[in-house]
C-alpha cells in the first residue's frame, strides 16, 4: 500500500493567518482525500482531489476557505485561510488503492 | 450516499470482559468496510477490513469482525478486553481500489475498568 509524507506535524497560528499542508506520496494515485477531525470528533471529509481538475467539496466546506492543490498525481496541499480558534484540528490527507486508505500522521493545527 | 451508524457511543466493560462494537452503514454497492483505532493524541490505527470472501474477518490486538450483509452490519469483537485496549473505534465504509471516500462513523469510546 501507499505510504504518505504529511507536514508539518503541528503548528500552532495567529487568527487571521492562513497555513498550507502537504502530502506526498510514494505512488502515483488517482484521487486524493483531505479530512479533518475536530477535537473529540470523527473524522469528515473536506474534499476530494483529482489531478488536473478542480477539487471537489463537501457540504459545509468552500474552496476560499479550503483550497487545494494537485499539481501532479504524488502530491497536493490543503491550504487553511483566514484561520479561527474554530479551525483548530488535525488535517489529515489519504489516499485508496486496491489494499485499502492510508492515512498520512495528520497535521495538528492551533489557532490562538 | 454511503453512511456509517455507530449507535453506541461510549461503552464501559470490565478487563477481562469481552467486548462487541457495533457498525451499521448505508452503500450501494459492493461495501469496504474498516475498523480503525485511535488512542488519546495518536493517529488512527488499521484494526482490520473486509473487501470480500470470508465474512469473518481477523485483526490486530485479538480482534476480530463479522459482515453480515442481510444486516449491514460489521460489528468488531474480543474476547477478552486489555486495559490498553481503552481507545476510540471508528468504523468506516469506502469503495474498491479506494476509488471513492471513506466515510466514518461516529465513533465509540471504549473505557475499560480495572
Amino acid at each position: 500500500s501507499a505510504v504518505i509524507s504529511q507536514k508539518p506535524s503541528r503548528d500552532i497560528c495567529q487568527r487571521g493567518t492562513s497555513l498550507t499542508i502537504q502530502c506526498q506520496v510514494d505512488s502515483q494515485v488517482t484521487m486524493m482525500f483531505w479530512y479533518r477531525q475536530q477535537p473529540g470528533q470523527s473524522l469528515t471529509l473536506i474534499a476530494t482531489a483529482n489531478q488536473g481538475s478542480e477539487a471537489t467539496y463537501e457540504s459545509g466546506f468552500v474552496i476560499d476557505k479550503f483550497p487545494i492543490s494537485r499539481p501532479n498525481l504524488t502530491f497536493s496541499t490543503l491550504t487553511v485561510s483566514n484561520m479561527s480558534p474554530e479551525d483548530s484540528s488535525i488535517y489529515l490527507c489519504s489516499v485508496g488503492d486496491n489494499y485499502g486508505y492510508t492515512f498520512g500522521s495528520g497535521t495538528r493545527l492551533t489557532v490562538v | 450516499a454511503q453512511s456509517v451508524t455507530q449507535p453506541d457511543i461510549h461503552i464501559t466493560v470490565s478487563e477481562g470482559a469481552s467486548l462487541e462494537l457495533r457498525c451499521n452503514y448505508s452503500y450501494g454497492a459492493t461495501p469496504y468496510l474498516f475498523w480503525y483505532v485511535q488512542s488519546p493524541g495518536q493517529g488512527l490505527q488499521l484494526l482490520l477490513k473486509y473487501f470480500s470472501g470470508d465474512t469473518l474477518v481477523q485483526g490486530i490486538k485479538g480482534f476480530e469482525a463479522e459482515f453480515k450483509r442481510s444486516q449491514s452490519s460489521f460489528n468488531l469483537r474480543k474476547p477478552s478486553v486489555h486495559w490498553s485496549d481503552a481507545a476510540e473505534y471508528f468504523c468506516a465504509v469506502g469503495a474498491q481500489g479506494g476509488s471513492e471516500k471513506l466515510v466514518f462513523g461516529k465513533g465509540t469510546k471504549l473505557t475499560v475498568n480495572p
